[in-house]
C-alpha cells in the first residue's frame, strides 16, 4: 500500500552510462514531481508534470528527461552520466486544487545515484 | 533560486525539552510548508500554513507565520528521540510559477 514508490533504491554505475529511475504513485494524484538532493541536503525541483504533460522544467541539461506514459507514473532517464550527477532523487505527487491553492506533496523513498 | 533559509542548521537538546526552528524567505508566498526528513528516508509533510493564517498547531507541532518579516517558526513540543530529522520549510510563491522551494534545513538532534 504504498504511496509513491521509486525504483532502484540505490543506483551505482560509471561515467557516461545511461540509467533511468521509476516512480509510481497509488494515491490518483494528477501532479508528480522529480527533485535533486545534494551533498550539503540541499532540495532542488527538477521537473513537475500534470496529466502526463510538463509542466516545470527547471534549466535541467537536457541529459535528464522525464516521461509519463500515463499520470500515475513519471521515469527519469538520464543520458550520459556525469560525476556531478550523483545525488539523491526523490519523486513526489500531489493532487490539484482550485486555482491558486497548493496542496502537500507527498515524496517517494528516494533513489542514491552514485556515478564512479 | 533558494526561498527559505532556516535557522539554526543544527539543533540538540535533551529529550522533554522544546525545539524552535525558524524559517525566512524573500518573496511574497502563497502557503508555507514544513517538511521532516529522517536519514536516508523521503520528506513527510508536517503542515501547511496560508499566508493568510498566522498560527496553525498539529499535535506537538506549533507553526507560526509573520508575512510582514517574511519569516516562520516551527514550534515542537516536549521532544521525543524520535523527532530526531532534519526539518525542511518550503514555500509557494505568490504569482510564481507553482513549484516548491525548499530551505537548506534545519538538523535536529534530541538526546536520550
Amino acid at each position: 500500500d504504498t504511496a509513491v514508490s521509486q525504483t532502484p533504491k540505490y543506483l551505482v554505475t560509471q561515467m557516461g552510462n545511461d540509467k533511468s529511475i521509476k516512480c509510481e504513485q497509488n494515491l490518483g494524484h494528477d501532479t508528480m514531481y522529480w527533485y535533486k538532493q545534494d551533498s550539503k541536503k540541499f532540495l532542488k525541483i527538477m521537473f513537475s508534470y500534470n496529466n502526463k504533460e510538463l509542466i516545470i522544467n527547471e534549466t535541467v541539461p537536457n541529459r535528464f528527461s522525464p516521461k509519463s506514459p500515463d499520470k500515475a507514473h513519471l521515469n527519469l532517464h538520464i543520458n550520459s552520466l556525469e560525476l556531478g550527477d550523483s545525488a539523491v532523487y526523490f519523486c513526489a505527487s500531489s493532487q490539484d486544487l482550485p486555482s491558486g491553492t497548493w496542496d502537500e506533496q507527498f515524496f517517494g523513498p528516494g533513489t542514491r545515484l552514485t556515478v564512479l | 533560486s533558494q526561498q527559505g533559509e532556516e535557522d539554526p542548521q543544527a539543533l540538540s537538546i535533551q529529550e522533554g525539552e522544546n525545539a524552535t526552528m525558524n524559517c525566512s524567505y524573500k518573496t511574497s508566498i502563497n502557503n508555507l510548508q514544513w517538511y521532516r526528513q529522517n536519514s536516508g528516508r523521503g520528506l513527510v509533510h508536517l503542515i501547511l500554513i496560508r499566508s493568510n493564517e498566522r498560527e496553525k498547531h498539529s499535535g506537538r507541532l506549533r507553526v507560526t507565520l509573520d508575512t510582514s518579516k517574511k519569516s516562520s517558526s516551527l514550534l515542537i513540543t516536549a521532544s521525543r528521540a524520535a523527532d530526531t530529522a532534519s526539518y525542511f520549510c518550503a514555500t509557494i510563491t505568490q504569482g510564481g510559477s507553482e513549484k516548491l522551494v525548499f530551505g537548506k534545513g534545519t538538523k535536529l538532534t534530541v538526546n536520550p
